[in-house]
């Protein structure tokens, strides 16, 4: 069935390095997605998203790949911090009207050694 | 603050029990979602409301109901609870219109643990 996941669980990370969340989505109609941040004890929230019809989007120390053709998504964090030490979600939708819905992937938990 | 509001925060019920938990939305949204994330677990979608009318449903339960209010408030109601409905329930909140950007970003509330006993 359809599916958006993730390669790893989890993943440590020294502070000040780069990190890379992987994500692997099997529905070739999904055109829009995003990546979320889930910390302890909270809702999730928006780091950034990508629409199909682009390769990468870049904001601040957090960059988006997208490689349809093997429909996979990745998260880039640099120089990563104690505070980005979290619970990422990938998550993805579809153009229908009447289906804006996000459907998630099970996440990589995130730890920055410091 | 993401501006999407849930109570209560925490709720202990016993099994067979009834619980409404209420979201109220980010100002001007239109659509509300709510998620259920159980331990360690991914967000799973429930329901979807969109200006006071169901718009896509998931993988929810026959005990469990939703609605929008003309105010664009949204309840989820769970009945006849069961020890596996322990989660956090999640509600967001989004314009509703992806518009030409094609875009739909979720806001969510901080969530409303359940504990069934």
């Amino acid at each position: 069935g359809e599916s958006v996941g993730l390669h790893l669980p989890t993943l440590s990370v020294q502070e000040g390095d780069n990190s890379i969340i992987n994500c692997a989505y099997s529905n070739s109609a999904s055109d829009y997605f995003i990546w979320y941040k889930q910390e302890s004890g909270k809702g999730p929230q928006f780091i950034i998203d990508i629409r199909s019809n682009m390769d990468k989007r870049q904001g601040q120390r957090v960059t988006v790949l997208l490689n349809k053709t093997v429909k996979h998504l990745s998260l880039q964090i640099a120089a990563t911090q104690p505070g980005d030490s979290a619970v990422y979600f990938c998550a993805e939708s579809r153009s229908n009207f009447g289906n804006e819905k996000l459907t998630f992937g099970t996440g990589t938990r995130l730890t920055i050694i410091p | 603050d993401s501006g999407v509001t849930q109570t209560p925060k925490h709720l202990i019920t016993a099994t067979g029990q009834r619980v409404t938990l209420r979201c109220s939305p980010r100002s001007g949204d239109l659509s509300v979602y709510w998620y259920q994330q159980s331990l360690d677990q991914g967000l799973q979608f429930l329901i979807q409301y969109y200006n006071g009318e169901e718009r896509a449903k998931g993988n929810i339960l026959e005990r469990f109901s939703a609605q929008q209010f003309p105010d664009l408030h949204s309840e989820l109601n769970l009945s006849s609870l069961e020890l596996g409905d322990s989660a956090l329930y999640f509600c967001a909140s989004s314009a509703g219109d992806r518009g030409w950007t094609g875009a739909n970003v979720l806001t969510f509330g901080a969530g409303s643990r359940l504990t069934v006993l």
